[in-house]
């Protein structure tokens, strides 16, 4: 099955600088990548993801890169705040479906799968 | 965004009993869904991934005899810790979706405390 790697497992910034936390995943068929932010206590919350039909996504302060070649994903937080403390997760979904360019989920999609990595606490000092 | 709800929020139960988690997406239909155990400070375990009316797929090392799962539609699906022991107290947290590529929504997890 898949298997993804999430580096670091903790990092620390001064509020204003940039956060990078890398991810490779095992299963070149992986065709969605989504990041969560899990605040203590709370559930997991998507904050962006990327197909892998695209190399980049960005939304606002956020970005995620995607190499297929290389498969590794990569989260960049730019101009952190302390509000941004939490541990963030990165995942990989491989589906039946054979296309990632669906504009829309499909109902019957058949089996698909999404695992995510160990997770890296981000705390951000003011 | 989507609601999944997840009840009971918190359960303690005696060791040797059964306990049954469930979880429900309330404004869409859950083809598929995921349930996870969360050690503290620690990632999220996938257990197994269930698809609507299909037996659910574990991952190596859980046990299906002892963690039930059943999604009977595409709003519900359930966990039954079987004969629960002590070192089965966790963080039980599921997560639905809507497409195979498309943005899974998590229930608010159940801290199972067994005694």
């Amino acid at each position: 099955g898949e298997n993804v790697e999430q580096h670091p497992s903790t990092l620390s910034v001064q509020e204003g600088d940039s956060a990078v936390i890398k991810c490779t995943y095992s299963d070149s068929a992986s065709n969605y990548f989504p990041w969560y932010k899990q605040e203590l206590g709370k559930r997991p919350q998507l904050i962006i993801d990327i197909r892998s039909n695209v190399g980049e996504k960005k939304d606002q302060r956020i970005a995620v890169t995607l190499n297929k070649t290389a498969k590794h994903f990569s989260l960049h937080i730019t101009e952190t705040q302390p509000e941004d403390s939490a541990v963030y997760f990165c995942a990989a979904s491989l589906a039946t479906t054979s296309s990632a360019l669906e504009p829309a989920p499909s109902m019957n999609s058949g089996y698909s799968t999404l695992t995510f990595g160990k997770g890296t606490m981000l705390l951000v000092s003011p | 965004g989507a609601v999944v709800s997840q009840h009971p929020s918190r359960v303690i139960c005696k060791s040797g009993t059964s306990v049954k988690i469930e979880c429900r997406s309330l404004d869409f239909q859950a083809t598929t869904m995921f349930w996870y155990r969360q050690f503290p400070k620690q990632s999220l375990m996938l257990m197994a991934t269930s698809n609507e009316g299909s037996k659910a797929t574990y991952e190596q090392g859980v046990e299906k005899d002892k963690f039930l799962i059943n999604h009977a539609s595409l709003t519900l699906s359930t966990l039954t810790v079987t004969s629960a022991h002590p070192e089965d107290s966790s963080f039980y947290i599921c997560s639905a979706r809507e497409g195979a590529i498309s943005e899974a929504f998590f229930g608010q997890g159940t801290r199972l405390t067994v005694v």
